[in-house]
């Protein structure tokens, strides 16, 4: 069974620093990966998503994530954070192993507390 | 237009007891899935529901059961409530099943505790 690894449970950081939330997947078949935002008190907001092609991926609002197929990870980055950043991000993995009922059901990491301190 | 709305947003339940807990996808979407949220975890799938057929289920027990309606909306149904029952549950809409990536949508989720 594919596993997702978040390896960092809380991340703080300083306004305006640069931030790398780390995620690493268990799987030797093709994955689409995705990367998850859940603010206080709300659900899952999409942010971004690796489904094929290039492998840097970015979001609308600054976040981009590298799919390294070798190191089997899709480590998510910002240049320079903001208050409103703070929020527990979730890293997911789909692939065909997981397919199931024709669906493909995503694998959900334990999630990162990203906390930007002013 | 409306997200992914579910209710109720919080409900207190003793053990024993049964719940039930609804959604209503976005419009025009016509897959459903349920996932669980444990506190400090991450979501964890129960069902997937698409055009009113299950398509897929999670590693939960028989006291956890679904349907979907034919306005696509669905409840989620857990009978002889545990302690360990207590979590988030999160709905989540697609236009079609979860296919090569296809986005899904979350709503706010439904907090359930179980005293």
């Amino acid at each position: 069974a594919q596993s997702v690894t978040q390896l960092d449970s809380q991340v703080p950081v300083f306004e305006e620093a640069p931030v790398e939330l780390r995620c690493n997947y268990s799987s030797s078949v093709s994955v689409y990966l995705f990367w998850y935002v859940q603010y206080p008190n709300q659900g899952l907001q999409l942010l971004l998503k690796y489904l094929s092609g290039s492998t840097l991926v970015e979001s609308i609002n600054g976040f981009e994530a590298e799919f390294n197929k070798s190191q089997t990870s899709f480590h998510l980055r910002k240049p320079s954070v903001h208050i409103s950043d703070t929020a527990e991000y979730f890293c997911a993995v789909s692939d065909q192993v997981s397919r199931t009922g024709g669906s493909y059901i995503p694998t959900f990491g334990r999630g990162t507390s990203l906390i930007v301190h002013p | 237009d409306a997200g992914v709305t579910q209710s109720p947003t919080h409900l207190i339940k003793t053990r024993g007891q049964h719940v039930t807990l609804r959604c209503s996808p976005i419009s025009g979407h016509k897959s459903v899935s349920w996932y669980q949220q444990v506190l400090g975890q991450g979501p964890q799938f129960i069902f997937q529901y698409y055009e009113k057929e299950e398509r897929g289920r999670g590693n939960f027990p028989d006291r956890f059961s679904a349907r979907q309606f034919p306005n696509y909306s669905s409840e989620l149904n857990v009978n002889a409530l545990l302690l360990g029952d207590s979590a988030l549950y999160l709905c989540a809409s697609s236009l079609r099943g979860h296919n090569s990536g296809n986005t899904i949508y979350f709503g706010e989720g439904s907090w359930l505790t179980v005293v």
